[in-house]
């Protein structure tokens, strides 16, 4: 079975400044999907950035951008310029290529400090 | 182009007792997956809906079911309600089985007490 890992419970930035969360996770198959998703205190889920294993290239949407890592599976998210709406907690998910589900990690709660 | 709705935002419910729990996906989308998320937790899969046929299912007890209707909306039923169902349920729409992007509602803030 898949796992995604998560390994920063609770992260600070400043704002303005650049923040780094991490991501790993386990899986066998070649052909997948790794998604961030953001959810603030709404609760609702907005997604940030995907990225699709066969892809070489890390996905970017404006101040989100990815760092893939396929053979050390790791897929952190950074987020340049951090402003205040961007504290929330980020959640980490995994998609098998032929899967239907999505594998989520614990998240890190992200603060931005004024 | 509607986003994805949920109903109720919160209720509260006494353990044994049953709970309906609806959401109405995504224009253009024809599934809709369920998620259980415990407080301070990432979500868990419950199940998805495909095409009005269940699509693969997560490791739930029997006594959370569901359905999904022609217009692709769905329910998520619970019954003998425990206190650790008490969670935030989720619901995303998606196209194709869910072997595209899931967009997620605001979900249903569940308390069994």
């Amino acid at each position: 079975a898949q796992t995604v890992t998560q390994s920063q419970p609770e992260m600070s930035v400043q704002e303005a400044e650049t923040v780094t969360l991490s991501c790993t996770y386990d899986t066998s198959e070649s052909d997948y999907y790794l998604f961030w998703y953001k959810q603030p205190p709404s609760r609702q889920m907005i997604l940030v950035i995907r990225q699709e294993a066969y892809k070489q290239q890390n996905a970017t949407e404006n101040r989100f951008s990815v760092n893939f890592q396929k053979a050390a599976k790791s897929f952190s998210l950074k987020i340049s310029d951090s402003q205040l709406g961007d504290a929330a907690m980020y959640f980490c998910a995994y998609r098998s290529g032929y899967g239907n589900k999505l594998v989520f990690g614990a998240g890190t709660i992200l603060r931005v400090k004024s | 182009e509607t986003g994805v709705t949920q109903s109720p935002t919160h209720l509260i419910k006494t353990r044994g007792q049953q709970v309906t729990l609806r959401c109405s996906s995504q224009s253009g989308h024809n599934t809709v997956s369920w998620y259980q998320q415990a407080l301070g937790q990432g979500p868990q899969f419950i199940f998805q809906y495909y095409r009005e046929e269940e699509n693969g299912r997560g490791n739930f007890p029997p006594r959370f079911s569901g359905l999904q209707f022609p217009n692709y909306s769905s329910e998520l039923n619970v019954n003998a309600l425990e206190l650790d169902d008490s969670a935030l349920y989720l619901c995303a729409s998606s196209k194709r089985g869910g072997r595209e992007t899931q967009y997620f509602g605001p979900g249903t803030r569940l308390l069994v007490l």
